[in-house]
């Protein structure tokens, strides 16, 4: 069965400082990995995905993510912090030897809190 | 704005009742998700449909249900409703059924149990 851990509850970083939130998953296959935020009242917003090809994954509003097969990890990265992105950041994951299940299974998810 | 549509925005209710969500996807788009988000639980999958066909199912409790419609909308019934069942209900839609696809996510609906 596929899994997701999101170690941190909380990650606090000064605007203008580098931010990353961590994330690890579990697969039996292949991992399709996405990341996701979630702001006050809203859905989530799609921000990037991996699925294949270059480790590095660029996203929207400035993210990046990172994948690292031997440490099964897709961290998220962004260079300089807003206090805008301050919000509940979700990783999720798919498995491509799933066939049964289309479906995301999402980590317990990461607050974000960008001082001024 | 994912182009995602889920009515109503807010739903309070009372335990025993029976309550429907409904979800339009972006257009275009073939699957759709239904997932809960609690406190306790986290977000977690209920159910997909593609083009109109249950194609997968998560956590769903029998006393829930959905469906897809030749229009592609859905919905997702809840009966019997106990205090529990209190959470926000998101549908996210997708432009087919691969593990690979993006899925969209609407605003949710939230309920109230009481």
């Amino acid at each position: 069965a596929q899994s997701v851990a999101q170690p941190e509850d909380q990650v606090n970083v000064a605007e203008g400082n580098p931010l990353t939130v961590k994330c690890t998953y579990s697969v039996s296959g292949n991992p399709y990995l996405f990341w996701y935020v979630q702001y006050p009242n809203r859905g989530l917003q799609f921000l990037l995905k991996y699925i294949t090809g270059d480790n590095l994954v660029k996203g929207s509003y400035g993210f990046e993510a990172e994948f690292n097969k031997s440490q099964t990890s897709f961290h998220l990265k962004k260079p300089s912090a807003l206090v805008s992105d301050s919000a509940l950041y979700f990783c999720a994951v798919s498995d491509s030897m799933d066939t049964g299940r289309r479906a995301l299974t999402f980590g317990s998810g990461t607050r974000l809190q960008v001082q001024p | 704005d994912s182009g995602v549509t889920q009515t109503p925005k807010h739903l309070i209710t009372a335990t025993g009742q029976r309550v429907t969500l409904r979800c339009s996807p972006r257009s275009g788009d073939l699957s759709v998700y239904w997932y809960q988000q609690s406190l306790d639980q986290g977000l977690q999958f209920l159910i997909q449909y593609y083009n109109g066909e249950e194609r997968a199912k998560g956590n769903i409790l029998e006393r829930f249900s959905a469906q897809q419609f030749p229009d592609l909308h859905s919905e997702l019934n809840l009966s019997s409703l106990e205090l529990g069942d209190s959470a926000l209900y998101f549908c996210a839609s997708s432009v087919q059924k691969a593990s690979t696809d993006t899925q969209y996510f609407g605003p949710g609906t939230r309920l109230t149990v009481l």
